[in-house]
């Protein structure tokens, strides 16, 4: 069966550094999303992209974030100068051609810790 | 920020008996609600995404039902097992992204 997957699957970085966060989602689906979950906290939408490009952001989705398609297969999500709130746990989904009708395909996720 | 709500927070269930949980969310410009059940060290799973108000899906012993005039969801599950035991999610869609409850986490005990 198609999964989503997320590499790594832990990422541990200095404050101020700069990370990239892997996925490959599936590969027919046309919408790709990011989110996060703090520890403890809800999970929260932080973008999604669509056609080459972002169809959504939230506030969390500052200049310091930055979201690529870069080969067709791949969706990263960049981090420039990573603060220590941003420690979290990364999710990527995909989902297929109805997108807000369609089920979303989670990663595994990665856990994102800065110091 | 969209306000979508669960409750309990979390529930234990003897084996073998029914439960049911809910979900709230804000009934105008509705658009669609996700179910996910989320196992521990796993990633969130699909159960259903629900569009139409009175809506009634189900899926094994888990089913679902939608009223979007008042903004609840009821998800139940019917003679739990230990393999129910989960975080359940709800989420609400529009504008592109899904905005999820806190969850409802489900123990079943054996």
């Amino acid at each position: 069966e198609p999964e989503v997957t997320q590499t790594p699957s832990h990422q541990v970085t200095q404050m101020g550094q700069e990370v990239i966060l892997r996925c490959v989602p599936i590969s027919n689906h046309l919408y790709f999303y990011w989110y996060r979950q703090i520890l403890g906290q809800k999970v929260e939408f932080l973008v999604s992209f669509y056609n080459n490009e972002i169809s959504e952001k939230s506030e969390i989705f500052d200049d310091q974030f930055s979201v690529e398609r870069p080969d067709g297969s791949n969706f990263t999500l960049k981090i420039r100068s990573t603060k220590l709130e941003d420690s979290a746990m990364y999710f990527c989904a995909s989902s297929g051609f109805s997108g807000n009708l369609d089920e979303q395909f989670f990663g595994p996720g990665t856990r994102l810790t800065v110091l | 920020i969209l306000n979508v709500e669960q409750s309990p927070q979390s529930l234990h269930v003897q084996e073998g008996d029914s439960t049911n949980f809910t979900c709230s969310f804000p009934s105008s410009n509705f658009y669609a609600l996700h179910w996910y059940r989320w196992e521990t060290a796993k990633s969130p799973e699909a159960l259903f995404v629900m569009t139409l108000n009175g809506d009634e899906k189900k899926r094994g012993r888990i089913s679902a039902t939608l009223n979007t005039k008042e903004g609840y969801s009821y998800l139940y599950i019917k003679g739990s097992q230990p393999e129910d035991s989960a975080t359940y999610l709800c989420a609400y869609f529009n504008d592109y992204k899904l905005s999820f409850g806190a969850g409802t986490t489900v123990t079943v005990r054996a």
